[in-house]
């Protein structure tokens, strides 16, 4: 069946080092793929997004592509900040007309010392 | 642009006790509407989802249930909570198809409790 697969955490980092958080899919079709960010306490945001294969979603200095070939879509930042320090989420859907839910990995915590 | 509220914020429940978690949406119509929750150290479980007035799917079996009696209002329910029912729970819409990219906006949920 579908599934998202993202490394376990937590991620814990010194500010300006480099992040990577992967996520890989399972699933027919090429589905949108999003990466949501959960600060402490609070609901999810949607932090980027791609749509199709070699769509590049950028945001905040983050940055993930869409692999058709490896069925992943890796985030990235190149200097993290204290203020990064949260729970990201991959996720999937397909772009049908019903149901339009998103399946989402487990999520990574990635802490961010000074 | 849409607004997601839902109340109550934090909630703590003994055991067998009811439950209502409430979500309204201000800015959009007819969107698609959505329960998740989030349980302690992992991830997003869709719960039920809503196509439309009094039009609820559940995904997975529980003590839970669902009821949209207006387009834009989703209620989360449960008769008698269970320990396993805490959690956080996330209300979340989806646009309409015209400009739809995809994505679900949330809620800023609301903290279940069981004792």
């Amino acid at each position: 069946g579908n599934s998202v697969t993202q490394m376990e955490g937590p991620v814990t980092l010194s500010e300006e080092a480099f992040l990577t958080i992967n996520c890989t899919y399972t699933a027919t079709g090429y589905p949108s793929l999003f990466w949501y960010v959960q600060y402490p306490g609070e609901g999810l945001q949607l932090l980027l997004k791609a749509t199709k294969a070699d769509d590049k979603g950028s945001n905040k200095g983050f940055e993930a592509t869409y692999r058709k070939e490896t069925t992943s879509f890796h985030l990235e930042k190149g200097s993290v900040q204290v203020s990064d320090s949260a729970v990201y989420f991959c996720a999937f859907r397909f772009m049908d007309t019903g149901r339009r839910a998103l399946t989402f990995g487990s999520g990574t915590r990635l802490q961010v010392q000074p | 642009s849409q607004t997601i509220h839902q109340w109550p914020a934090t909630l703590v429940q003994p055991v067998g006790s009811p439950l209502s978690l409430e979500c309204t949406v201000e800015g959009t119509s007819n969107p698609n509407l959505y329960w998740y929750r989030q349980a302690a150290g992992r991830g997003l479980q869709l719960l039920f989802y809503s196509v439309g007035i009094g039009q609820i799917s559940s995904e997975v079996p529980q003590n839970l249930s669902a009821s949209r009696p207006q387009d834009r209002q989703f209620i989360l329910s449960s008769k008698k909570l269970l320990l396993s029912d805490s959690g956080f729970y996330l209300c979340a819409i989806s646009i309409g198809l015209a400009g739809n990219t995809g994505e679900l906006f949330f809620g800023e949920g609301s903290r279940l409790t069981v004792l």
